[in-house]
C-alpha cells in the first residue's frame, strides 16, 4: 500500500514571495504518478501539476514547480510569486501506473497555505 | 466543455435515512471514481468504475455504501442506514480511458447526517 505524508498543517506567504509545500510518500512501485492538487473554499479539486516518476527533469507550470526527489521519496510543490488567488488547500496525492487502465489516487492530509496581502 | 456535476451539491438526512448521491461525469469519460473527504483530511478512494463495471470497490467501508453505473455514464452512490460518521464531503471525478494519470474532480456532495 501507499502512504502520501504532508507534516505542515498549514504556511502563510506574503504576496508575491515564494513557499515551498513539502511531501513525502512511500511505496514499493517503480513506476507511478505523483500530483499537486489545489482546492479552493469552492471544494472543487483542481490540477496543479503532475510528475511522472520515470522522468528525472521537475515538472513545471507556469509560477509552480516541483522538486522531485525519487530516491528520498520526497515531492515538495514551489510556488512563485504567490498571489491571493493561491489561497487554498493543496493536497499532495499518488497513483500507481497501471499500463492501459486507470488507477486510483492516495492522498495526503493537506496543508492550508494563506496568502497575505 | 461541461465539467464533472455532482448532485445535490448539499444533504442533509437523519441517521438511519437512506440517501442517494449522484455525478455525471465529462462526456466521453469511461473511468470514474468516488472518494470521501472527512474534515480537516485529504479525500479517500471509495470506489472505481471502467465503463458499466465496478474494477475496485476496495474503498466502500462496509455493505451500507453501494454504488451503480448502469449505462457507462452518470453514476449513483447510495448509503444505507446511515450513521453520523457518514458526514462527509462525497468527491466525485472523470477520466478518459488511456490517460491514467489525469482526474476532473466535481465540486463534491456535503452529506451532513443528524
Amino acid at each position: 500500500a501507499q502512504t502520501v505524508t504532508q507534516s505542515q498543517p498549514e504556511m502563510s506567504v506574503q504576496e508575491a514571495e515564494t513557499v515551498t509545500l513539502s511531501c513525502t510518500y512511500d511505496t514499493s512501485e517503480s513506476n507511478y504518478y505523483l500530483f499537486w492538487y489545489k482546492q479552493p473554499p469552492s471544494r472543487q479539486m483542481i490540477l496543479v501539476i503532475r510528475q511522472e516518476a520515470y522522468k528525472q527533469q521537475n515538472a513545471t507550470e507556469n509560477r509552480f514547480s516541483v522538486n522531485f526527489q525519487k530516491a528520498a521519496k520526497s515531492f515538495s510543490l514551489k510556488i512563485s510569486d504567490s498571489q491571493l488567488g493561491d489561497t487554498a488547500m493543496y493536497f499532495c496525492a499518488f497513483m500507481k501506473h497501471v499500463t492501459g487502465a486507470n488507477s486510483k489516487l492516495t492522498f495526503g492530509k493537506g496543508i492550508t497555505l494563506s496568502v497575505r496581502p | 466543455g461541461a465539467g464533472v456535476s455532482q448532485t445535490p451539491s448539499n444533504k442533509v438526512t437523519e441517521k438511519g435515512k437512506y440517501v442517494e448521491l449522484r455525478c455525471d461525469p465529462i462526456s466521453g469519460h469511461t473511468a470514474l471514481y468516488w472518494y470521501r473527504q472527512s474534515l480537516g483530511q485529504g479525500p479517500e478512494f471509495l470506489i472505481y468504475f471502467q465503463g458499466t463495471g465496478a474494477a475496485d470497490d476496495s474503498g466502500l467501508p462496509n455493505d451500507r455504501f453501494f454504488a451503480v453505473r448502469p449505462e457507462g455514464s452518470v453514476s449513483t452512490l447510495k448509503i444505507q442506514r446511515t450513521e453520523r460518521g457518514d458526514s462527509a464531503v462525497y468527491l466525485c471525478a472523470s477520466s478518459p480511458m488511456g490517460l491514467a494519470d489525469t482526474q476532473y474532480f466535481g465540486p463534491g456532495t456535503r452529506l451532513t447526517v443528524l
